[in-house]
Formats: C-alpha cells, structure tokens, sequence
C-alpha cells in the first residue's frame, strides 16, 4: 500500500481535460511539495510538475499541477492520444523521513 | 546534458548483497546541491523510494529497508552505488538511479534485477 492515494485509472476522450487525484496527510502532502511524474511502459519516469505546479522546461502547458490542503491534483487539458502513460505523485514526508509516491494512475485516452 | 547508467548484476541469489552503480556524466557527483536517488518499481507496480545521497556525504534512507541500505559515493570515478543486503524476491525489480533538485529531474534507463537462485 503505497502513503499516497491515486486512483489506479482514469481515462478521457482526445481533447477532453481530465485530472487525477493524488491523497496524503498533514506530514507529507499538507506540510511539503508535490511533484508529478509520467511514464510510459518500459521507460524511466519523467518530472512533469515540480513545487506543487511549476512545469520543467519543454513541458507543455496542457499540464498543470494544484494543491489544496492534503490533497494534490494533475491536469491535463487538450488531451491527446500521446497522454496515454502512467503518472505518479510524489512528496517528502517528515513523519517518515522519506520520500513517498502515489500507486501511479493509468490513464487511457479513448 | 546530465547522463545517468546504471550497472550491476541482473541475477542476485537470495540472502545476497545486491550492488548497483549509476554512472554520472556532463555533471559532477560532488559538486552542487543535488541529492543522488535510489528508486525501484516492481513489474507492474509502483514506485519506491530507497534512499539518497547529498553531494555532502549525508544519507537519508527509506526506513522499511534502512537495515538492509547502504548509498554511496566515488567522486573518483563519478558515480554512486546502492547495496542491498539480504535480499529476497520481493526485491526483484526495476532499479532506477536519479539525480534530485527541484525533483528528480535526471533518471537512469533502469536495470532489472531479479532475486532467484
């Protein structure tokens, strides 16, 4: 059981907005960053959004990054076929002294 | 552009040590405020956390193997290592290496290591 709550999948429509979840607790999302991830199958994750909704350079603003109390939520708005991946949150937590993730998301575009 | 590889056996018997190296280019490992990360993925799973080092020599660990963890570093050869001790197939998985700033913005291919004998 991974300390942060994803839900395992989520799809959408090409050029829908959708979003995904991403749950923790006063000692890790509600006290530190959050960061996203995306994967696809076979490859090393890659930082989609860092400090809860900045975009690394050659992101494309389609995706956005929110975070409201202990919770955490990835946008991703115009969405195309080339979305279809995994995506994983991320955060420090001070109880653990640790980094956690999130059980990753599947998201399908159909 | 910063370049990480990992290395090390894809095989580890069970009870055994195992040992993994990530080799850095187009960046110093002992310069910068970066932390130098361990992160695994079991097929078909998540991710998980190992461990990390900072360019001073300070560790941090996940606790649920902090027993079993050691990251480390040699600026002489730029590179650094996890070792895994007493392991079990529960440990077979994707092993990532990563550097860390504002996140981990630099990751290995990965290496699949398997616990079998």
């Amino acid at each position: 059981q991974s300390v942060l709550t994803q839900p395992p999948s989520a799809s959408g429509t090409p050029g829908q907005r959708v979003t995904i979840s991403c749950s923790g607790s006063s000692s890790n999302i509600g006290s530190n960053n959050v960061y996203w991830y995306q994967q696809f199958p076979g490859t090393a994750p890659k930082l989609l959004i860092y400090r809860n909704n900045q975009r690394p350079s050659g992101v494309p603003d389609r995706f956005s990054g929110s975070k409201s109390g202990t919770s955490a939520s990835l946008a991703i708005s115009g969405l195309r076929s080339e979305d279809e991946a995994d995506y994983h949150c991320a955060a420090w937590d001070d109880s653990l002294s640790g980094r956690v993730f999130g059980g990753g998301t599947k998201l399908t575009v159909l | 552009q910063v370049q990480l590889q990992e290395s090390g056996p894809g095989l580890v018997k069970p009870s055994q040590t195992l040992s993994l190296t990530c080799a850095v280019s187009g960046g110093s490992v002992s310069s910068g405020s970066y932390y130098w990360t361990w992160i695994r993925q079991p097929a078909g799973k998540g991710l998980e956390w190992i461990g990390r080092i900072y360019t001073s020599g300070s560790t941090d660990y996940n606790p649920s193997l902090k027993s079993r963890v050691t990251i480390s570093v040699d600026t002489s050869k730029n590179q650094f290592s996890l070792k895994l001790s007493s392991v079990t197939a529960a440990d077979t998985a994707v092993y990532y290496c990563a550097r860390e700033n504002w996140g981990l913005g630099y990751w290995g291919q990965g290496t699949l290591v398997t616990v079998s004998s």
